[in-house]
């Protein structure tokens, strides 16, 4: 069964940072291309930074340009969102989301809560 | 960036009725397209994808269809557990965008 586990959320003020993680397991996390997915209280789906199977491709959406990064260990099945000079802006819950190559978003966690706050 | 327009916002509906959903896309997503479901307090679930294929486990009455700009989910016999937001995506070039969500609700 594939399974998405993300944490790392919480409160952290503007300015600060927080590390995301997402733990992936039930499938060849390897082969596979991972995203991020961020949702705003009451708010629609925004995506945010996608990274290709072996992290040479990252993708990142323009209003996190320069403050996230995202990364990958294919030996702990584990993804990351780096958030640097975070923003109240910023205040969402995080979903950790595969995607297989020309494929939509195919599973899902449940996210973690960022909020951003002083 | 490719801006993805969902209508209605709000679709009231009564249980075992016929529900129709429009997703519009600024320009040309050939059949890259997905709608997901979205319950309070979950994570959105892949309904469809390529425009008009059900992923893994979604029941017949969910159903997709359109190409280039203009797309619909149809959900016949709406069931209690139908009730919920509603989205679309194209995935056919960077950025991947979503719409604004339609929510159906009871009527």
């Amino acid at each position: 069964e594939v399974q998405l586990v993300e944490s790392g959320g919480g409160l952290v003020q503007p300015g600060g940072s927080l590390r995301l993680s997402c733990a992936a397991s039930g499938f060849t996390f390897s082969g596979y291309w991972m995203t991020w997915v961020r949702q705003a209280p009451g708010k629609g789906l925004e995506w945010v930074a996608n990274i290709k199977q072996d992290g040479s491709e990252k993708y990142f959406v323009d209003s996190v340009k320069g403050r996230f990064t995202i990364s990958r260990d294919n030996a702990k099945n584990s993804l990351y969102l780096q958030m640097d000079s975070l923003r109240v802006e910023d205040t969402a819950v995080y979903y950790c989301a595969r995607k297989p190559n020309g494929w939509p978003f195919d599973y899902w966690g449940r996210g973690t809560l960022v909020t951003v706050s002083s | 960036e490719i801006v993805m327009t969902q209508s209605p916002a709000t679709l009231s509906v009564s249980p075992g009725e016929r529900a129709t959903l429009s997703c519009r896309a600024s320009q040309s997503v050939s059949s890259n397209l997905a709608w997901y479901q979205q319950k309070p307090g979950q994570a959105p679930r892949l309904l469809i994808f390529g425009a008009s294929t059900r992923a893994t486990g979604i029941p017949a009455r969910f159903s997709g269809s359109g190409s280039g700009t203009e797309f619909t989910l149809t959900i016949s016999g709406l069931q209690s557990e139908d009730f919920a937001v509603y989205y679309c995506q194209q995935y056919n070039k960077w950025p991947l965008t979503f719409g604004g969500g339609t929510k159906v609700e009871i009527e």
